[in-house]
């Protein structure tokens, strides 16, 4: 049990397609996050929620749109993607205060063909 | 802006030996927090140590411990007595006071542990 759920483990879709990703938080955390991991570059934050609102978008696609029902919940919904987009995506939760670290989930691995 | 480097894309080690990972960051704040995460093949990030940038003191916790030089701006990784569990990618990662939220992480270090 990592405390961060992340569902799908793994997912190849097409550009035209449209898809989730799911995450789920069992810490009592109040932020939530969405990161990109591409190959032989710096993890790269795309949303941010704290308290269910988000704080922070670093200028994302979008293509890419977060919703966060939910304390506990972070959705990443996926539509008309580039095979750019390909790559792990992480989310990652923490309680919010100044010093704590990111918990992170097991990623999901995007692929766009 | 923040910035955080990791020069070395890979390393090895012999078990039970020590491995020294380098990182060095950029930034005009005086308050801030340091930390390395370790992601193993199964890719969930895992904290191994964090260090506070008021403490003088270098964190350890077991077998890792950090050589934290605010002056410089260099925040290294000893992994000492090196395990086979240890093979991994190992990311430094810098938070600041007032961005809250914001962390940056460099580029990641891949360490093989080789038995």
């Amino acid at each position: 049990e990592t405390g961060v759920t992340q569902t799908p483990r793994h997912l190849v879709m097409g550009m035209t397609n449209k898809k989730s990703l799911k995450c789920e938080q069992h810490l009592g955390h109040n932020a939530m996050y969405w990161y990109k991991q591409s190959a032989k570059k710096p993890l790269e934050l795309m949303f941010v929620y704290s308290l269910e609102e988000r704080v922070e978008n670093n200028s994302v696609p979008s293509r890419f749109s977060p919703e966060c029902p939910n304390s506990s919940h972070l959705f990443l919904h996926l539509h008309t993607l580039q095979p750019e987009d390909s790559a792990l995506y992480l989310c990652a939760s923490s309680p919010g205060q100044i010093n704590s670290p990111l918990h992170f989930g097991n990623g999901t691995r995007l692929t766009v063909t | 802006a923040q910035t955080v480097t990791q020069s070395q894309p890979e390393m090895s080690v012999q078990e039970a030996e020590t491995v020294t990972l380098s990182c060095t960051y950029d930034t005009s704040e005086s308050n801030y927090y340091l930390f390395w995460y370790k992601q193993p093949p199964s890719r969930q990030m895992i904290l191994v140590i964090r260090q506070e940038a008021y403490k003088q003191q270098n964190a350890t916790e077991n077998r890792f411990s950090v050589n934290f030089q605010k002056a410089a701006k260099s925040f290294s990784l000893k992994i000492s007595d090196s395990q086979l569990g240890d093979t991994a990618m190992y990311f430094c990662a810098f938070m600041s006071y007032p961005t809250g939220n914001q962390f940056y992480f460099g580029t990641g270090t891949s360490l093989t542990v080789i038995p």
